[in-house]
C-alpha cells in the first residue's frame, strides 16, 4: 500500500519564525508533490508543487524534495497567525494514479 | 465567479435514506472527483471521472454511485445512508494535461451527518 506520513501536530510556532512541515512517502514512483493547505471548516487549496529534486521558492513558502530519500518538505519563512491550518502532501506518479493525501500536519502561529 | 461548486452545504437525514450530492465545475477541466472527509480529516479518494469516463472507483460500498451527465457536472447518489456515511464530502476538479502540474481544485465541501 502506497504511504504518506505526516506529522499530525500540532505544530506551534511563534509568529515570524519558520515553521517546518514534513512528508514523507512510500512509493517510489511518486515523480511530483503537492502542498495544499486546508482551513478549518474550509477545502484544501494548493500552496505550491515541486518534481525536481532540491528547493522551489514561492514567497515565503519553499518546499524541498529528495527523491531518493522520499523526502518533501515545507517550509514556511516569516509565519503568521493567518498560516495557522492544516498542511496536506500530496505525491502525484505518472500514468494512472490513485490521488493519496496524507493526513496533514496541523500548524498554529501564535502571536 | 464559483470555480467548483456543491449542493447542498450541509446534509442532515436519517439512517435509511437516499441522498444525492451535486456537484458543478466551470473551469474548462476534464477530470471530476469525489472524495470523503472523515473526523479524523483524513482525505481519500471515492471516484474520477474523465470526460466522463470512470477512471477511478476506489473501495466504496455500491450504495455509493457517482454520475457525470458531462464534463462539467458530477454527482454522488448515496442509497440507505448508514451512520458511518457521516463525513465532509468534497467534490474537485483538475485539468488532467501534465501529471507533474496538474492541481486539484475543490469545492466547498457538503457536510453529510447521518442521525
Amino acid at each position: 500500500q502506497k504511504e504518506v506520513e505526516q506529522n499530525s501536530g500540532p505544530l506551534s510556532v511563534p509568529e515570524g519564525a519558520i515553521a517546518s512541515l514534513n512528508c514523507t512517502y512510500s512509493d517510489r514512483g511518486s515523480q511530483s508533490f503537492f502542498w495544499y493547505r486546508q482551513y478549518s471548516g474550509k477545502s484544501p487549496e494548493l500552496i505550491m508543487f515541486i518534481y525536481s529534486n532540491g528547493d522551489k521558492e514561492d514567497g515565503r513558502f519553499t518546499a524541498q524534495l529528495n527523491k531518493a530519500s522520499q523526502y518533501v518538505s515545507l517550509l514556511i519563512r516569516d509565519s503568521q497567525p493567518s498560516d495557522s491550518a492544516t498542511y496536506l502532501c500530496a505525491p502525484r506518479a505518472g500514468g494512472s494514479y490513485i490521488p493519496t493525501f496524507g493526513r496533514g500536519t496541523s500548524l498554529i502561529v501564535h502571536p | 465567479d464559483t470555480a467548483v461548486s456543491q449542493t447542498p452545504k450541509y446534509l442532515v437525514t436519517q439512517m435509511g435514506n437516499d441522498k444525492s450530492i451535486k456537484c458543478e465545475q466551470n473551469l474548462g477541466h476534464d477530470t471530476m472527483y469525489w472524495y470523503k472527509q472523515d473526523s479524523k480529516k483524513f482525505l481519500k479518494i471515492m471516484f474520477s471521472y474523465n470526460n466522463k469516463e470512470l477512471i477511478i472507483n476506489e473501495t466504496v460500498p455500491n450504495r455509493f454511485s457517482p454520475k457525470s451527465p458531462d464534463k462539467a457536472h458530477l454527482n454522488l447518489h448515496i442509497n440507505s445512508l448508514e451512520l458511518g456515511d457521516s463525513a465532509v464530502y468534497f467534490c474537485a476538479s483538475s485539468l488532467y494535461r501534465d501529471y507533474r502540474t496538474d492541481t486539484q481544485y475543490f469545492g466547498p465541501g457538503t457536510r453529510l451527518t447521518v442521525l
